[in-house]
């Protein structure tokens, strides 16, 4: 039982435009969601939070959208740069301050 | 600042051979600790992980075991290891509250 999905394995997208990546859960005890980016052979690296008091959060170019009736949040990055081009990881927070994990999508950006 | 190191970054070993993965974490105390595993098209899968010295919660039974010997010290061990134990480990840590946590670099672990 997935409690945070991932649809999207792969994203292609052009440099300079917006990429957006999509999250959904089931749980509704959710109370705090991140995004985390990762390299190839390196841990994940943490790049943005959202509290589901908020729907809304922005950090230069990343901004993540928070939909509680739909359970859905979604990272945007404004305008896509090669360096972007890596796994994103969607996460939840759970019990004991676990956080339950999406299966990533992988984003290409492309030249 | 806060720091984690995990070590080796990379290890091959022989099917049925001991394993032993260590992770240290510098400039907290009393750390969340977690082991975790990356799966292929399973995301990051959630080993262990632990509230304090000796305090070990596991999220899947399996071949492995961890164990908390000082405050920032957390260890993955295997007494024989399986094909299927080969993967990507990662260690984390994090302060509780709202739950972000910080990789170690992580182990790339080849069971041969």
């Amino acid at each position: 039982d997935q409690q945070v999905k991932q649809n999207s394995p792969s994203l292609s997208v052009q440099e300079g435009r917006i990429s957006i990546l999509n999250c959904d859960y089931t749980n509704s005890m959710f109370d705090y969601f991140l995004w985390y980016k990762k390299y190839p052979a390196e841990g994940p690296t943490f790049l943005i939070s959202i509290s589901s008091i908020k729907d809304k959060n922005e950090d230069g170019r990343f901004t993540v959208f928070l939909n509680k009736s739909a359970k859905h949040l979604s990272l945007h990055i404004v305008p896509s740069q090669p360096g972007d081009s890596a796994v994103y990881f969607c996460a939840a927070s759970g019990r004991n301050y676990q956080l339950i994990w999406g299966a990533g999508t992988k984003l290409i950006i492309k030249p | 600042s806060q720091t984690i190191h995990q070590w080796p970054a990379t290890l091959v070993q022989p099917v049925g051979s001991p394993l032993s993965l260590e992770c240290t974490v510098e400039g907290t105390s009393n750390p969340n600790l977690y082991w975790y595993r990356q799966a292929a098209g399973r995301g990051l899968q959630l080993l262990f992980y632990s509230v304090g010295i000796g305090q070990i919660s596991s999220e899947v039974p399996q071949n492995l075991s961890a164990s908390r010997p000082q405050d920032r010290q957390f260890i993955l061990s295997s007494k024989k290891l399986l094909l299927s134990d080969s993967g990507f480990y990662l260690c984390a840590w994090s302060s509780g509250g709202q739950g972000e946590a910080f990789f170690g670099q992580g182990t790339r672990l080849t069971v041969v």
